[in-house]
């Protein structure tokens, strides 16, 4: 199987920010590599497909970069919203998720 | 508007079963392949299962292969994961969870998830 790994595990940023968050996966996988942001209580939202393509509905400030096995998801300023949980999951072979990187108010 | 409303969630013994549903609306169901996505109290996401949309390709996790059946039923635009010798690390919240179609792969897999349900809750105890 492949493994999905984040960095930072956690992350504290103040509004206005520029946040980047990391994802490797253990094996290569092209660019089938999707980013998640999920709020306490909520389901998970789509907001990047295929490691660049903003998903409909997701702010501009959101971006996504990276192919083969280094991806990056990138918050170019971050709101009060955008505080929450993030995954990555990879879509090249039977889906796995990254261990999530939680984003805090500093 | 996508709509997936999870179903059959709830306390069982160690050992014993349960039968998750998952009521899909709002797009052609038969169009897209659908998966079962849990996540433990406290903890990250977890890929459980996934089937096309003919149900010609199917996966399932290492921790649940042997004991999960997935399923679906077209003409009922409906999901099933049948749960069968549950352990007390099945109990999670249960999403289900349609794929984009970006590829329109007739692979389980190569797509993002874009719409999920709110979960059902399946509590694994005695």
């Amino acid at each position: 199987d492949i493994q999905m790994t984040q960095s930072p595990s956690s992350l504290s940023a103040s509004v206005g920010d520029r946040v980047t968050i990391t994802c490797r996966a253990s094996q290569i996988i092209s660019t089938y590599l999707n980013w998640y942001q999920q709020k306490p209580g909520k389901a998970p939202k789509l907001l990047i497909y295929s490691a660049s393509s903003l998903q409909s509905g997701v702010p501009s400030r959101f971006s996504g970069s990276g192919s083969g096995t280094d991806f990056t998801l990138t918050i170019s300023s971050l709101q009060p919203e955008d505080f929450a949980t993030y995954y990555c999951q990879q879509s090249y072979s039977t889906p796995g998720f990254g261990q999530g990187t939680r984003l805090e108010i500093k | 508007e996508v709509q997936l409303v999870e179903s059959g969630g709830g306390l069982v013994q160690p050992g014993r079963s349960l039968r998750l549903s998952c009521a899909a609306s709002g797009f052609t169901f038969d169009d897209y392949a659908m998966h079962w996505v849990r996540q433990a109290p406290g903890k990250g996401l977890e890929w459980v299962s996934g089937i096309s949309w003919n149900s010609g390709s199917i996966g399932y996790a290492d921790s649940v292969k042997g004991r999960f059946t997935i399923s679906r039923d077209n003409a009922k635009n409906s999901l099933y994961l049948q749960m069968n010798s549950l352990r007390a690390e099945d109990t999670a919240l249960y999403y289900c969870a349609k794929a984009k179609g970006e590829y329109g792969s007739g692979s389980y897999y190569f797509e993002s998830f874009d719409d999920w349900g709110q979960g059902t809750l399946v509590t694994v105890s005695s």
